[in-house]
């Protein structure tokens, strides 16, 4: 089992949708979470850490569920700029991180 | 945002060159990785140093030696490559942590690095 899966899509979503992408992860040791979007040919930015009580930041929500070992990010009201990949990525201690393989999005005018 | 520069940002090399790949940070982090990303795989974690100290080599080939002089700079010292080693490689840093509290990494834009 791969340490950390999504489902790589794409998601073809028009704007204004709401869309949710969810992470799995193998390790159950594993202390912190986090979403990045990468754009095409661009480098991984930081979008919103996971925290286990879910987190808001805008039109994203977070969601953290260690019993199940999963994460979630919806997306609400999408804009066409939210087009880009978004990985999960989860960490186990201090600098050991594990990049999902990410989930495409696009959004349609 | 400049927090994380990387030169050069496009290279092309023959497979029996010598190059470097450099990273800067200048956000006051003490941990630096180096990451190989191929198309349609997932980022690779190869070399990780934490307050100058290097943590982590995910069983990298010896044609690449990475470089940490210092806190604020990462090389990634590359000779004798592969064509499959062509790919984007991206350096990150974070504060830098000991013990089991987690980090945050920020990333460079990356080099893309192509192997005749």
């Amino acid at each position: 089992r791969k340490e950390v899966e999504q489902d790589p899509g794409p998601f073809n979503v028009p704007e204004g949708a709401t869309v949710a992408f969810n992470c799995t992860y193998s390790n159950s040791a594993s202390q912190s979470f986090f979403w990045y979007r990468q754009d095409c040919r661009k480098e991984p930015k930081l979008l919103m850490s996971v925290y286990s009580s879910g987190n808001e930041d805008g039109r994203f929500t977070a969601q953290l569920n260690r019993a199940s070992q999963y994460i979630s990010l919806l997306i609400r009201d999408s804009k066409l700029s939210d087009s880009a990949t978004y990985l999960c990525v989860v960490n186990l201690w201090g600098q050991n991180f594990v990049f999902g393989p990410g989930t495409r999005l696009s959004v349609l005018p | 945002e400049t927090g994380v520069t990387q030169t050069p940002r496009h290279l092309v090399m023959g497979m029996t060159n010598k190059k470097s790949l450099k990273c800067e940070q200048h956000l006051g982090h003490n941990a630096m990785y180096w990451y190989k990303q191929s198309a349609k795989k997932p980022l690779e974690l190869m070399f990780v140093y934490n307050f100058k100290e290097q943590t982590e080599n995910n069983s990298v080939p010896s044609r690449f030696s990475p470089e940490c002089p210092n806190s604020s700079h990462l090389f990634l010292h590359l000779h004798t490559l592969q064509p499959e080693d062509s790919a984007l490689y991206l350096c990150a840093s974070s504060p830098g942590t000991s013990g089991v509290v987690a980090d945050t990494q920020y990333f460079g834009p990356g080099t893309r690095l192509t192997v005749l």
